[in-house]
């Protein structure tokens, strides 16, 4: 069985960093791109970024570019997402998704950006 | 960027009755390698999303037939044939042939009348 477990999420003040995590597991972690999704509160989804299956390539939205970075070890069968210079407009719950096609989602993980 | 326009925004339906979803992209999904990647998404109340079409009309398992997707180029359809309760929440559709980056519709709510 397929599974995206996310971790990590927390509440940040503006101007930090927080640390997201996916643990994966059912499938060859290696072989699938991956994704990051976010959903600020009471809103609709938005893509953040996504990365190729050996981490060659990485793609970001652009309010995002410069302040988030995603990496993935598959040894370790995980996804990562470093934020850094968080905005308040950065708070969501972000989700793994797996494929071009999206066509497994995590749990989420809450991200509060807040003095 | 892709703009994905859906409509509309709520849709109320009485449980058996049929619903219709439209989602219109601000240009074509066909992609040069000849695949539409225009996906729909469902997100119940308190839930994770959840993928329940692909490339415009294939269905993912354990998606009930009542669910069926269809459209070409700009223009695509949701559609439920009899509603249940369990088909309420929000559907998204969204488009993996133009990237970066990947754009979703606003949603539409669908609730029970």
């Amino acid at each position: 069985e397929v599974q995206l477990v996310e971790s990590g999420g927390g509440l940040v003040q503006p101007g930090g960093s927080l640390r997201l995590s996916c643990a994966a597991s059912g499938f060859t972690f290696s072989s699938y791109w991956m994704h990051w999704v976010r959903q600020a509160p009471g809103k609709g989804l938005e893509w953040v970024a996504k990365i190729k299956q050996d981490g060659s390539e990485k793609y970001y939205v652009d309010s995002v570019k410069g302040r988030f970075t995603i990496s993935r070890d598959n040894a370790k069968n995980s996804l990562s997402l470093q934020m850094n210079s968080l905005r308040a407009e950065d708070t969501a719950v972000y989700y793994c998704a797996r494929n071009w096609a999206f066509d497994y989602w995590g749990q989420g993980a809450l991200v509060t950006v807040s003095s | 960027d892709v703009v994905m326009t859906q409509s509309p925004l709520s849709l109320p339906v009485t449980l058996g009755q049929p619903a219709s979803l439209s989602c219109r992209s601000s240009q074509s999904l066909v992609h040069s390698d000849g695949n539409t990647y225009l996906n729909w998404i469902q997100q119940r109340p308190g839930q994770s999303p959840r993928r329940l079409i692909y490339k415009v009309s294939n269905r993912d398992s354990g998606v009930p037939d009542r669910f069926s997707g269809s459209g070409s180029g700009t223009d695509f359809t949701l559609k439920i044939s009899r509603v249940e309760a369990e088909d309420v929440g929000v559907y998204y559709c969204m488009q993996g042939t133009h990237w970066p980056p990947h754009t979703f519709g606003q949603g539409t709510k669908l609730e029970i009348k």
